[in-house]
C-alpha cells in the first residue's frame, strides 16, 4: 500500500529563516505529489502539485518543491519564512486516478 | 460562497446515538472525497465517489459507517451507534476526475462522542 512519510513533527524558525520540510513516499510507479497547507482555523488548501515535467514546481507564497525520483522524495523548500507561514503542511501522493494519501503533517511555527 | 461546504460544523453526539453528516461539493465536480482526521494526524481517507458511484471504501470504514451520494451531487456520511473512538474531524473534499486534479476542502464537521 502506497504511504507517504513526513519527516518533521513540529519545526521552529525565525522569520526571514530557510525551510525544508521533507517528505518520501513509497511507491514505484507514476505518482502525482502534493503539498496542502493548512493556516490556523482555515481550510485544507493546496500549496504546490507536481504530476509530470519540471521536477521543480512552485507553489504560492513563495514556496517550491523538488521530485526527486530516484530518492522517492518530495521536499518542500522556502527561502525565507515569514510569520504567516506558521501553519500545518500536508505532504500527499495520488496514484493512478486513485484517492490521495497524506502524510501526517508538519506543523510549523514561525518566530516573530 | 462557491466553496465545499460542510454541515454541521460541530456535533456532539452520546455514545450509541446515530450522526448524519452532509457535504455539498462545488457544483461542477464529479468526485466527492470523504476523510477523517484526529490529532496528530493527517486527513484519512475513509470514501469517495464519481458522480452518484461509490468507488471505493476504506478498511476504516466499518459496517456502522455509511455514505451516499444519491443525485451525484450533495454527499451524506452516517456514523450508527457512535463509539468515542469516532470523535475526529470529517472532512470532505471534491475535484474533477482525474489524479493531477486538485482537491478543494471543506472547513469538515467535529463530531465529539461523549
Amino acid at each position: 500500500a502506497q504511504s507517504v512519510s513526513q519527516h518533521n513533527h513540529h519545526v521552529i524558525l525565525s522569520e526571514a529563516a530557510s525551510l525544508e520540510l521533507g517528505c518520501n513516499y513509497s511507491y514505484g510507479g507514476t505518482v502525482n505529489l502534493f503539498w496542502y497547507v493548512q493556516y490556523p482555523g482555515q481550510h485544507l488548501q493546496l500549496l504546490l502539485k507536481y504530476f509530470s515535467g519540471d521536477p521543480l514546481v512552485k507553489g504560492i507564497k513563495g514556496f517550491e518543491a523538488e521530485f526527486i525520483k530516484s530518492k522517492f522524495s518530495f521536499n518542500l523548500r522556502k527561502p525565507s519564512v515569514q510569520w504567516s507561514d506558521t501553519a500545518e503542511y500536508f505532504c500527499a501522493v495520488n496514484v493512478w486516478d486513485d484517492k490521495i494519501i497524506f502524510g501526517k503533517g508538519t506543523r510549523l511555527h514561525i518566530l516573530p | 460562497d462557491t466553496g465545499v461546504s460542510q454541515d454541521p460544523r460541530h456535533k456532539i453526539t452520546k455514545r450509541g446515538q446515530n450522526v448524519t453528516f452532509r457535504c455539498d461539493p462545488i457544483s461542477e465536480h464529479n468526485r466527492l472525497y470523504w476523510y477523517r482526521q484526529t490529532l496528530g494526524q493527517g486527513p484519512e481517507f475513509l470514501t469517495y465517489f464519481q458522480n452518484e458511484a461509490q468507488l471505493e471504501k476504506s478498511r476504516l470504514l466499518s459496517d456502522r459507517f455509511s455514505a451516499e451520494r444519491p443525485k451525484g451531487s450533495f454527499s451524506t456520511l452516517e456514523i450508527q451507534r457512535t463509539e468515542q473512538g469516532d470523535s475526529a474531524m470529517y472532512l470532505c473534499a471534491s475535484s474533477l476526475a482525474g489524479g493531477a486534479y486538485e482537491q478543494y476542502f471543506g472547513p469538515g464537521t467535529r463530531l465529539t462522542v461523549t
